[in-house]
């Protein structure tokens, strides 16, 4: 079963500072790989999708970086704001099957103004 | 565009009561499912289905029961409920292709079992 992995579980930085999330997978053979935001109460928001084919993706103050071959993807917030406060998760689509989707547990991330 | 709409947002059962989760999308999506989240478990699949009429289940089915009549619609019922399934209770959908459409999520149900 693949083993997806985020350190760490809480974090905590004051404002405007630059911050990555890490996201660990065990089987490197993966398709694609997905973050998610999650405020507290609400659904997930998806930030950025990563096709298999592409190592990075950027949305604004966000990047998110993917190394299949060390299993192993970055999300860097760039200028953190307060209102970036949620949990991140990361989820990788690994096989052929529809039920192929596994999720991180996710890092929870506090921005101090 | 509303995505995916999830009703109830709460619920509150008595053991041994039965109800649906109703899960709708209006962006064609071929891929449904559902999710519960608890508290140092993260997410966990239900039940999923992959187009109109295909139902499957995921790593934690029992209890629950899905169909899929149509392609916008794929409710969650509870046929008789148990406090172990106090939950936050999600609903996702993606298209494009199974394996790696983008996966949007309901904003969930939080049901509580006493």
């Amino acid at each position: 079963k693949q083993e997806v992995t985020q350190i760490p579980a809480a974090l905590s930085v004051p404002e405007g500072e630059n911050l990555v999330l890490n996201c660990s997978f065990t089987d490197s053979a993966i398709y694609n790989l997905q973050w998610f935001r999650q405020d507290p109460g609400k659904g997930l928001t998806s930030l950025l999708l990563i096709q298999s084919s592409q190592r990075e993706q950027t949305s604004g103050r966000l990047n998110a970086s993917l190394d299949k071959s060390s299993g192993r993807s970055t999300l860097y917030i760039a200028a953190s704001q307060p209102g970036d406060s949620a949990t991140y998760l990361c989820a990788v689509y690994k096989g052929t099957g529809a039920n192929n989707l596994f999720f991180g547990t996710g890092t929870r991330l506090t921005v101090i103004p | 565009n509303a995505g995916v709409t999830q009703t109830p947002k709460f619920q509150v059962l008595k053991t041994g009561q039965s109800m649906t989760l109703q899960c709708a999308q209006d962006m064609n999506h071929e891929y449904m499912s559902w999710y519960r989240q608890d508290p140092g478990m993260g997410l966990r699949l239900i039940h999923y289905s992959v187009g109109a009429g295909i139902t499957d289940q995921g790593e934690v089915p029992n209890g629950y029961n899905v169909s899929r009549s149509t392609t916008e619609d794929f409710p969650l019922r509870l046929l008789s409920a148990a406090p172990s399934q106090t939950s936050v209770y999600f609903c996702a959908s993606r298209g494009q292709g199974l394996l790696s459409g983008e996966l949007f999520f309901g904003e969930g149900s939080r049901l509580t079992v006493l």
